[in-house]
């Protein structure tokens, strides 16, 4: 079957870096999305990884290994406003979203 | 976790004909279901919530008249993309949401999305 994991919740201090974890196995892989998702709110894109790497955009980074079935966020500076549900979503080979169920990110001051 | 189906997984269909897509939660009761599209490497752009047995919200851009959503039960939420055009052709995906209840936590869960290509 496919799925795709990553933890339920995580806890972090304000002004730290933060790692979100996120495996993978899907029939096919078209590209890794992770999105923000703050509560009663629709998600927001964060990126979109298809080759092996890093893909930096300011505070947040995202990264990828296929071979691995693997990728990452990392958070840093971590702000209040960050404490959000984070979903990780891998884009299979029938072009289909198939969604982890989120990593809740809560952060302390 | 809750599951959300959605059918069909894939159309194709013709300029001018009209599209259903079904959303359902499979093991519990959503009173709010939203619906997203996304085009090709982009974000979900909501498109529209819907509340059990009251008319969907739909966001600014949207035409209420062309994409009819009814959500006549807890379970099921229908969106139907009226007189397709080419346009139109992308991945929608509906999400269920799971009230706080006791936990406190809001959660939406979301269904496997449904490719539209209008020819």
């Amino acid at each position: 079957g496919q799925n795709i994991d990553q933890p339920t919740e995580m806890t972090a201090t304000e002004g730290a870096i933060v790692q979100i974890n996120c495996t993978y196995q899907t029939s096919g892989f078209n590209g890794l999305f992770w999105y923000q998702q703050h509560a009663g709110e629709a998600p927001t894109f964060l990126s979109y990884n298809v080759l092996d790497g890093l893909e930096e955009k300011g505070r947040f980074s995202s990264f990828l290994s296929r071979s691995k079935g693997y990728s990452y966020l990392l958070l840093k500076e971590l702000q209040m406003k960050d404490s959000a549900s984070y979903l990780c979503a891998v884009m299979d080979s029938n072009y289909q979203l198939i969604w982890g169920a989120g990593t809740k990110l809560i952060i302390k001051p | 976790g809750a599951v959300v189906s959605q059918h069909p997984s894939r159309v194709i269909c013709k300029s001018g004909t009209s599209v259903k897509i079904e959303c359902r939660s499979l093991d519990f009761q959503a009173t709010t279901m939203f619906w997203y599209r996304q085009f090709p490497k982009q974000s979900l752009m909501l498109m529209a919530t819907s509340n059990e047995g009251s008319k969907a919200t739909y966001e600014q851009g949207v035409e209420k008249d062309k994409f009819l959503i009814n959500h006549a039960s807890l379970t099921l939420s229908t969106l139907t993309v009226t007189s397709a055009h080419p346009e139109d052709s992308s991945f929608y995906i509906c999400s269920a949401r799971v009230s706080p209840g006791t936990s406190g936590l809001d959660t939406q869960y979301f269904g496997p999305g449904t490719r539209l290509t209008v020819l």
